[in-house]
């Protein structure tokens, strides 16, 4: 368990749907990165908050979003679902925002788009 | 616009020889770099990093070489074991955010 905990671990929907992918960091931590994992890509960066702020956006597509909660979850919306947006999504959280950073990363949420 | 490039889809190698994975990058500006191993139905788990000020850390098996001037890193593991057997990540810290690049990943399978 990394202490990073993502829900729900698997979702299955159809397309023009809108979901909600939820993430709690590991304690203590204050910053939280969203990653997209698709078939047989690497990780690509989505999106990054530091105690509740955006820090840095990556190539995030305009229907999603997402947010850092006070109490320091992090939630990505996904909306008007298309088939392309079947992937694994990654959430990760470090103590600090900046410099020689180690992300710890939670297991997953798994979106299947029909 | 890769800046961070692991050109091996795949390395299968013996237990108990060296296995060896590279990646090469692209940004100058990057000065934290990381390897991550990943099984299937898990999150990436951190395996070892580099500064840019190094050109050399190891930690155990794993060993991690980097050449700024050929904007090139290496992850060692010597002996190599099945349970090694894993996707491993490399990845690039931006300094200023703290975001890490990721490579497309390396398979490695280590066999008995």
């Amino acid at each position: 368990d990394s202490g990073v905990t993502q829900t729900p671990k698997h979702l299955i929907t159809a397309t023009g749907q809108r979901v909600t992918l939820r993430c709690s960091p590991r304690s203590g931590d204050l910053s939280v990165y969203w990653y997209q994992q698709s078939l047989d890509q690497g990780l690509q960066f989505l999106i990054q908050y530091y105690n509740g702020e955006e820090r840095a956006k990556g190539n995030i597509l305009e229907r999603f979003s997402a947010q850092q909660f006070p109490d320091l979850h992090s939630e990505l919306n996904l909306s008007s679902l298309e088939l392309g947006d079947s992937a694994l999504y990654f959430c990760a959280s470090s103590r600090s925002g900046t410099g020689a950073n180690v992300l710890t990363f939670g297991a997953g949420s798994r979106l299947t788009v029909l | 616009d890769q800046q961070v490039k692991q050109n091996s889809p795949s390395l299968s190698v013996q237990e108990g020889r060296i296995s060896i994975l590279n990646c090469d990058y692209t940004n100058s500006m990057f000065d934290y770099f990381l390897w991550y191993k990943k099984y299937p139905a898990e999150g990436p788990t951190f395996l070892i990093s580099i500064s840019s000020i190094k050109d050399k850390n190891e930690d155990g098996r794993f060993t991690v070489f980097l050449n700024k001037s050929a904007k090139h890193l290496s992850l060692h593991i010597v002996p190599s074991q099945p349970g090694d057997s894993a996707v491993y990540f490399c990845a690039a810290s931006e300094a200023v955010t703290g975001k890490l690049i990721f490579g497309q990943g390396t398979t490695l399978q280590v066999k008995p």
